[in-house]
C-alpha cells in the first residue's frame, strides 16, 4: 500500500485566492512527522512546514498552514493569498519513527497561479 | 553560499561511459541521501549515509556505486547506465538528532538531470 497519497495530479487557484493541496498518509506506528516540499522548475526542493504525530496544534509557517486530521490520516496544505511564485510541484511526505532517515514521498500535485 | 550544492547540474553521457555526481552540504549535517525523480513517478530513495556509513540501499543496480568519504561529501559513480536512467538526480542531507526541536527535514540540492543517450 502507498503510505503517502496525492489523489490532485493538478491544481489552478486565481492569485490572491486560498489553495488546499491534499495528502492522506498511511501508518501503523504512533509516532510520526509528516513534511511538505515545493519544487519550482529549476528543480530544488523546498521545505515548507512539517507536522509531528503528536503536535496538538496545526502547523503554520506564514502563508502556509498544515490541516492535520490525524483520526482521518490527512495532513492537507493549505496556502493563502496565492502567489504567481507559488506556481510549482509540491510534495507531501512521511517519516516514521523506527527509521528517521527514510522519507516517503507522495507523487506530487502541480500547482498553478492564474493571474 | 548554498547549504547543499550538486554538480554537475546537467549531464549527457552514453551508455558506455563512466561519469560521477558530486553532492557537497555546507550544513554540519550527518545524514546524507541520494534520490532519483523520474517524470511521473514519486522520489525514489537510492542511498543514504549516515555518519559516513551507508544505511540504506534500495535495491538499486549496481551501475550505481556512492560514495561517502565524509560526512559533507557524497558522491554517486556511474557506469554502463540505460536509458530508463535518465532522470533527475537529487542529493539531499539531513540532522540526524532525534531531539525536541529539531524536524530532521531533508534540505535538497538543485538536482543534476542525468540524460543517457
Amino acid at each position: 500500500a502507498q503510505k503517502i497519497t496525492q489523489t490532485q495530479p493538478g491544481m489552478f487557484v486565481q492569485e490572491k485566492e486560498a489553495v488546499t493541496l491534499d495528502c492522506t498518509y498511511d501508518t501503523s506506528d504512533q509516532s510520526y512527522g509528516l513534511f511538505w516540499y515545493k519544487q519550482p522548475s529549476s528543480g530544488e526542493m523546498i521545505f515548507l512546514i512539517y507536522q509531528g504525530s503528536y503536535d496538538e496544534q496545526n502547523a503554520t509557517e506564514g502563508r502556509y498552514s498544515l490541516n492535520f486530521q490525524k483520526a482521518r490520516k490527512s495532513a492537507n496544505l493549505v496556502i493563502s493569498a496565492s502567489q504567481l511564485g507559488d506556481s510549482a510541484m509540491y510534495f507531501c511526505a512521511m517519516r516514521e519513527v523506527y527509521n528517521f532517515n527514510k522519507f516517503y514521498f507522495g507523487s506530487g500535485t502541480k500547482l498553478n497561479v492564474k493571474p | 553560499e548554498t547549504g547543499v550544492t550538486q554538480t554537475p547540474r546537467h549531464l549527457v553521457m552514453g551508455m558506455t561511459n563512466k561519469k560521477s555526481l558530486k553532492c557537497e552540504q555546507h550544513l554540519g549535517h550527518n545524514a546524507m541521501y541520494w534520490y532519483k525523480q523520474s517524470a511521473k513517478k514519486p522520489l525514489e530513495l537510492m542511498f543514504v549515509y549516515n555518519f559516513k556509513e551507508q544505511t540504506e540501499n534500495n535495491s538499486v543496480p549496481s551501475r550505481f556505486s556512492p560514495e561517502c568519504p565524509n560526512s559533507s561529501h557524497l558522491f554517486l559513480h556511474l557506469h554502463t547506465l540505460q536509458p530508463e536512467d535518465s532522470a533527475l538526480y537529487l542529493c539531499a542531507s539531513s540532522q540526524d538528532r532525534r531531539q525536541t526541536g529539531n524536524t530532521g527535514e531533508l534540505f535538497f540540492g538543485e538536482g543534476s538531470r542525468l540524460t543517457v543517450l
